[in-house]
This record gives C-alpha cells, structure tokens and sequence, in this order.
C-alpha cells in the first residue's frame, strides 16, 4: 500500500506572511498533484507534476516535485485569506498497477486576515 | 459547477438500511472514481470504473457495490449500513483511465 504523509496537519499563520507543506512518501510515483478543496465541495486540481525536479508556479504558488518523485512541496508566498482550504496530494503509481489516486490525508490551511 | 454531478447532496438514514448515490461524470470523460471521506482516514479509494467496466478496487467493503451503465453514469450502492459507513462521499471523472480528476461536490452521508 502506498502512503503519502502531509506536513503540517494544521497550519494557521496571518495575511501576507509565506508557508510551505509538504508530502512524503517511501514510494516512487509516476505524477503527483496537488488539490485544494473548500468545505462543501470536492476537491479541484491545482497542478499535476511528472518529472522529479520539476518546479511549477501558478501565480503565488511554487509546487516542487522530489528529484527521486517520492515527495513534493508546495511554496505560498504572501498567503490571503482566499487561500485557506485543505490542501491534498495525490500520487499516481509508478509502473502500472491500481489506477485510483492515492491520497494525503492534507494540510487544513487558514489564513488570517 | 464543475460537470461532475452527484446526488443527492445529503442523505439521512438508519442503521441497517440501503442507499443508492449517483454520479454523472463530465461530458466526454469515460473514466469514474468512488471515494470515501472522513476526518479521520482522509480521502479513500474505492472503486473505478473506465467505460462500463470495473477497473480497480481499493478500500471497498463488501457491503458496497458499483457500477457504471451505459450512458457512462455511475451508482454505488451501500447496504447494511452501520454508524462507521457516515462520511463524504465523492465521485470523480477522467478522460482516460489515467490522469486528473474532476470531482464532484459529494454526498454526505449520515447514519443514525
């Protein structure tokens, strides 16, 4: 069974100050993504990252995928509140096997204002 | 509105009993996913299904079904519900058997 692991669980910190979380895992994954979902509603994919090393941004956020792609980061500089959420990874399987995305359990995020 | 459609948003009921949730995946996707959320286990997979058949099997008891029909719609089934089965649960569509997901915004399921 593969297990992702988040850091934080929690994180609360104020508007405008800079956070990063993290996923871990002893397994190698062919693609991990990152989810953010709000109460009530399901999870909507924020990046999906494929070669180890790889760096994307989206606006205020940098996703870091791990060189081995056993783990990822995920950077927010100059947090608004908008940003609060649960953040989610989720790794795809290297080399065939279960199609289903195996999930973090999250980082629940409030930001401050 | 994502375009994946789920209901019903809540369902209430007792221990013993059987439900049906249904989902409507995005246009054009023929891959659906069934998770089950809680506060404690996070967000677990059940059950996919690519164009009509079962593809892979995650945490999935015995006492839930599932399966996608024609049209590309999909049912899961939970029967002999017990307090445990209460959680969110999601329905997620994708294009191929691989790749990202469009979710739906779930069923909150509460047993009593």
């Amino acid at each position: 069974t593969q297990l992702l692991e988040q850091s934080p669980q929690f994180l609360s910190i104020q508007e405008g100050e800079n956070l990063t979380v993290y996923c871990n895992s002893s397994s190698v994954f062919s693609s991990l993504q990152w989810y953010r979902q709000e109460p009530g509603e399901g999870p909507v994919l924020l990046v999906t990252v494929v070669t180890g090393g790889e760096v994307k941004k989206l606006k205020r956020l940098t996703f870091q995928f791990g060189d081995a792609r056993k783990d990822s980061s995920l950077h927010i500089t100059a947090a608004q509140p908008g940003d609060t959420g649960l953040y989610l990874c989720a790794g795809a399987a290297a080399g065939g096997g279960a199609d289903g995305l195996t999930f973090g359990k999250g980082t629940h995020l409030i930001i401050q204002p | 509105d994502s375009g994946v459609t789920q209901t019903p948003k809540h369902l209430i009921t007792a221990t013993g009993q059987r439900v049906t949730l249904r989902c409507s995946p995005r246009s054009g996707d023929l891959s659906v996913y069934w998770y089950q959320q809680s506060l404690d286990q996070g967000l677990q997979f059940l059950i996919q299904y690519y164009n009509g058949e079962e593809r892979a099997k995650g945490n999935i008891l015995e006492r839930f079904s599932a399966q996608q029909f024609p049209d590309l719609h999909s049912e899961l089934n939970l029967s002999s519900l017990e307090l445990g089965d209460s959680a969110l649960y999601f329905c997620a569509s994708s294009v191929e058997s691989k790749g990202w997901y469009t979710f739906g915004s779930g069923t909150r399921l509460t047993v009593v």
